[in-house]
């Protein structure tokens, strides 16, 4: 499984959208990229995932970029609820492998 | 709640002991999947059962131990504790072996089993 970058910390104001880039230089064309966040020390929620195109979901959006070795995830007006560890994962197998994450801080 | 039981929610014990963690996944779920997660550290990838054969190793040591159970709950077995085992340790179910569930490729968690060896 590709293995993935992210900006270990991150700071963004409540309301205001946070973007979240993750780099994955080495993935392969059929491996997908996953995100997930956790918060505080509870268990990892889904939040979204995509291969190529742009995704969307009721929690976030994902784009990918054309030659798939990077992505942003957006959280488009975000809360103090959305404080949490967000992790970027590759995966093409069984498995995922979760890397250090982004710990995304929403400030009041 | 994503449908995930662990227990026990929180064990101590001491080193040198044995425990059980308890995992039962989502209704219809055939995968179960195990995670640790040490104090400020990253979740790490233990192992992964589908329809009770193991399908994926990762980072667990000789003194751990899982399996799969026909009614599909998972058991992890930690053996000879030390300190450093002491850790959160998650399950997680999903529908297919590839990770797949209906149309989402979701993992679903658990709320972990607290360990903590004195």
């Amino acid at each position: 499984d590709a293995k993935t970058t992210q900006p270990t910390s991150m700071d963004c104001a409540e309301g205001r959208a946070a973007n979240l880039p993750c780099n994955h230089s080495t993935i392969s064309g059929n491996e997908y990229v996953y995100w997930y966040r956790q918060i505080h020390s509870q268990g990892p929620q889904y939040i979204i995932h995509g291969l190529k195109n742009n995704e969307t979901n009721e929690m976030a959006s994902l784009i990918i970029t054309e030659d798939r070795k990077s992505s942003t995830l957006i959280l488009p007006h975000a809360t103090l609820r959305d404080t949490a560890v967000y992790y970027c994962i590759v995966r093409g197998a069984q498995k995922l492998v979760f890397g250090q994450g982004t710990r995304l801080t929403i400030n009041p | 709640d994503s449908g995930v039981t662990q227990t026990p929610k929180h064990l101590i014990t001491a080193t040198g002991q044995r425990v059980t963690l308890r995992c039962s996944p989502r209704s219809g779920d055939l995968s179960v999947y195990w995670y640790q997660q040490s104090l400020d550290q990253g979740l790490q990838f233990l192992i992964q059962y589908y329809n009770g054969e193991e399908r994926a190793k990762g980072n667990i040591l000789e003194r751990f131990s899982a399996q799969q159970f026909p009614d599909l709950h998972s058991e992890l077995n930690l053996s000879s504790l030390e300190l450093g085992d002491s850790a959160l340790y998650f399950c997680a179910s999903s529908l297919t072996t590839s990770g797949e569930s209906k149309n989402t490729g979701e993992l679903f968690f658990g709320e972990g089993s607290r360990l903590t060896v004195l």
